[in-house]
């Protein structure tokens, strides 16, 4: 399967404890995104980068989040000092150039936090 | 403040049945619309993009048309099938990432 593959798919922590998530995207794209959703409610952009760059990210994105692609494969979302608000879906999806008409992005299964 | 709004929130038919749901948006800087199946436990799938008034796009039994200058698009399913059950997103792209809904849960009884 060459799609979009997270790590880990579930992940319990306590409140205040450091977690980390993996994504690994489709080998040829070059735009690698992150989303958080929460029941109820779609997916919410967080970052995305081009290659290794960090181009955008969202005000969602608090200083306890921090993101990176080091090679332009594949990322890391950390969250820092965890917080029973952060429990969510993080999706990470991928692209070949952007979300212009016709491209489309693939994202992959999720990795699901609890904090308690 | 790009707003999507997707209804109904849930639905539930019977096999067999034939349904439709709605995605709103602003009609104004209108450029594409995706849709998307996410079916539990798995990554969401692209089903379409739509980008010019009038727009009807099918695969299968899902058919889904795209009415810009009001702002909406309807996705049919012909025929529900238990493996219809999923939340279907609908998302605007921006110009980096995409605005989605919050989705229409589906579950298909058999």
């Amino acid at each position: 399967d060459t799609g979009v593959s997270q790590d880990p798919r579930h992940k319990i922590t306590k409140r205040g404890q450091n977690v980390t998530f993996r994504c690994d995207p489709i080998s040829e794209h070059n735009r690698l995104y992150w989303y958080r959703q929460t029941l109820g409610q779609g997916p919410e952009f967080l970052t995305y980068f081009q290659n290794e760059a960090q181009l955008e990210k969202s005000r969602l994105l608090s200083d306890r989040f921090s993101a990176e692609r080091p090679k332009g494969s594949f990322s890391t979302l950390e969250i820092q000092r965890t917080e029973q608000g952060d429990s969510a879906m993080y999706l990470c999806a991928s692209s070949a150039s952007g979300t212009g008409v016709g491209n489309t992005i693939y994202f992959g299964e999720g990795s699901w936090l609890t904090v308690v | 403040i790009l707003n999507v709004e997707q209804s109904p929130q849930s639905l539930h038919v019977q096999e067999g049945d034939s349904t439709n749901f709605t995605c709103s948006f602003p009609s104004s800087n209108f450029y594409a619309l995706h849709w998307y199946r996410w079916e539990t436990a798995k990554s969401p799938e692209a089903l379409f993009v739509m980008t010019l008034n009038g727009d009807e796009k099918k695969k299968g039994r899902i058919s889904a048309t795209l009415n810009t200058k009001e702002g909406y698009s309807y996705l049919y399913i012909k025929g529900s099938q238990p493996e219809d059950s999923a939340t279907y997103l609908c998302a605007l792209p921006l110009a980096n990432d995409m605005r989605f809904g919050a989705g229409t849960r589906l579950t298909v009884k058999p």
